[in-house]
């Protein structure tokens, strides 16, 4: 069963504070992802990785950064975090494909509220 | 740039009724499109797709056409059911594209017994 896991479902922090959302996929994928999903918003996607080391800013990447040093493990960082930076933390990964599509899995998500 | 329009939500509906959830998109080209469902305190899951013009996705009694004409992609089942209750996301792929989805805001449906 292809699974990707996110390291907390609930997070509390206050601003200022580094944050580290870790994700890990068991399926071998090059893509991975990180969206944040807000109310009336949906989806917005925040960075991406196609590689290990190698990123790509998403819609919205200003106040975070990210890391992939293994294949299987993509973390998004948030160097001070700030209040509107609360939001559900989606991760996601794919198989890379060059003219189909791969479909997209997604963790459980992260809930962060920063104080 | 890309975009996906969905209808408002909330929907509510009673179990057995007819679902429509309206989805339009704005693209160059030929995107792939699709609907992902997230149950309350999931992630997202991939409930549908069509990859060209008339094409059809299904899958546990939903459905939905790519309509290029209208550049429409819209939501259907026959019989909802109440666990059917979730939040559906149409997105978009960029033709080419194996990397990126564009989502919509999402629409919340809730069937009552």
């Amino acid at each position: 069963d292809v699974k990707v896991t996110q390291s907390s479902r609930y997070l509390v922090k206050r601003t200022g504070e580094k944050v580290f959302l870790e994700c890990v996929q068991d399926m071998d994928h090059e893509n991975m992802f990180w969206y944040r999903q807000d109310p009336g918003l949906g989806l917005r996607l925040i960075y991406f990785s196609y590689d290990v080391k190698m990123k790509e800013k998403g819609d919205i990447p200003e106040g975070y950064s990210v890391s992939r040093e293994k294949k299987e493990r993509f973390s998004l960082i948030l160097e001070s975090a700030s209040t509107n930076q609360t939001s559900m933390y989606l991760c996601a990964s794919s198989l890379w494909g060059t003219t189909d599509y791969n479909e997209q899995f997604f963790g459980p998500g992260t809930r962060l509220t920063v104080l | 740039g890309d975009s996906v329009t969905q209808m408002e939500g909330p929907v509510t509906l009673s179990e057995e009724a007819f679902l429509t959830i309206n989805c339009t998109y704005t693209a160059t080209g030929y995107p792939s499109l699709f609907w992902y469902v997230q149950y309350p305190g999931e992630g997202l899951q991939l409930l549908l797709k069509a990859t060209k013009a008339d094409d059809k996705g299904s899958n546990k009694g939903f459905e939905a056409t790519y309509r290029k004409e209208t550049t429409s992609f819209h939501l259907e089942k026959g019989s909802v059911q109440v666990s059917d209750s979730a939040v559906y996301f149409c997105a978009l792929s960029p033709f080419g594209s194996a990397r990126q989805l564009t989502f919509g805001s999402g629409t919340q449906l809730t069937v009552l017994p």
